[in-house]
């Protein structure tokens, strides 16, 4: 069975830091991998999403993230928070044919000033 | 292109009652899928509708029930309303039935009382 685990459900950074969101899947399939973005009472925003091909994605608003199929890893990076990066952060698995996403839980960022 | 749009946007029912959750798909797109967002929690997958037709189900009762119309639009019914009901029922439309190009509305967030 397919899983997707999120470390930190809350993760706190400075404006103007690093942010590095952590999303680890299980899976006996190639996986496709996606970040979402979700601001408060707001639907889900895709960020990026890996399939094939180039392991290093890069997405809206100045994030990206690598692939990386040894530590079956798809972290989620941006080199400068801002504060409107504030929200929840959802990482998603899906099979190739797959018709639905599994989630993880979700990890909510905050910026400081 | 008009985006996913989902009615109501909150609603307020008691336990028992029955209620029923619009969704229009984006333009072109001929698949919805039905996710419900527990708080705190990330998107479970209810269930998927093809060319008017069920696709799939997630692990949810059959108190649970959809319709697609001819137009690509969907409800999502849901009988005999349970307090853990309540959470945030988003649609996602795409294209085909796979997860691999959604998009999703805003949400409508139900309330059991």
């Amino acid at each position: 069975a397919q899983s997707v685990t999120q470390l930190g459900s809350h993760v706190s950074v400075s404006e103007g830091a690093l942010v590095l969101l952590r999303c680890n899947y299980s899976s006996s399939v190639p996986p496709y991998l996606f970040w979402y973005v979700q601001y408060p009472n707001q639907g889900l925003q895709l960020l990026l999403k890996y399939t094939t091909g180039a392991t290093l994605v890069k997405g809206i608003n100045g994030f990206e993230a690598e692939f990386k199929k040894s530590e079956t890893s798809f972290h989620l990076t941006k080199p400068s928070a801002h504060m409107s990066d504030a929200a929840e952060y959802f990482c998603a698995f899906s099979s190739g044919s797959a018709r639905q996403l599994t989630f993880g839980s979700g990890t909510q960022l905050t910026v400081l000033p | 292109e008009t985006g996913v749009t989902q009615s109501p946007t909150h609603l307020i029912k008691t336990r028992g009652q029955q209620v029923t959750l619009r969704c229009s798909s984006q333009s072109g797109h001929n698949t919805v899928s039905w996710y419900q967002q527990a708080l705190g929690q990330g998107p479970q997958f209810i269930f998927q509708y093809y060319r008017e037709e069920e696709n799939g189900r997630g692990n949810f009762p059959p108190r649970f029930s959809g319709l697609q119309f001819p137009n690509y639009s969907s409800e999502l019914n849901v009988n005999a309303l349970e307090l853990d009901d309540s959470a945030l029922y988003l649609c996602a439309s795409s294209l085909d039935k796979t997860a691999y190009g959604y998009t999703f509305g805003s949400g409508t967030r139900l309330t059991v009382v």
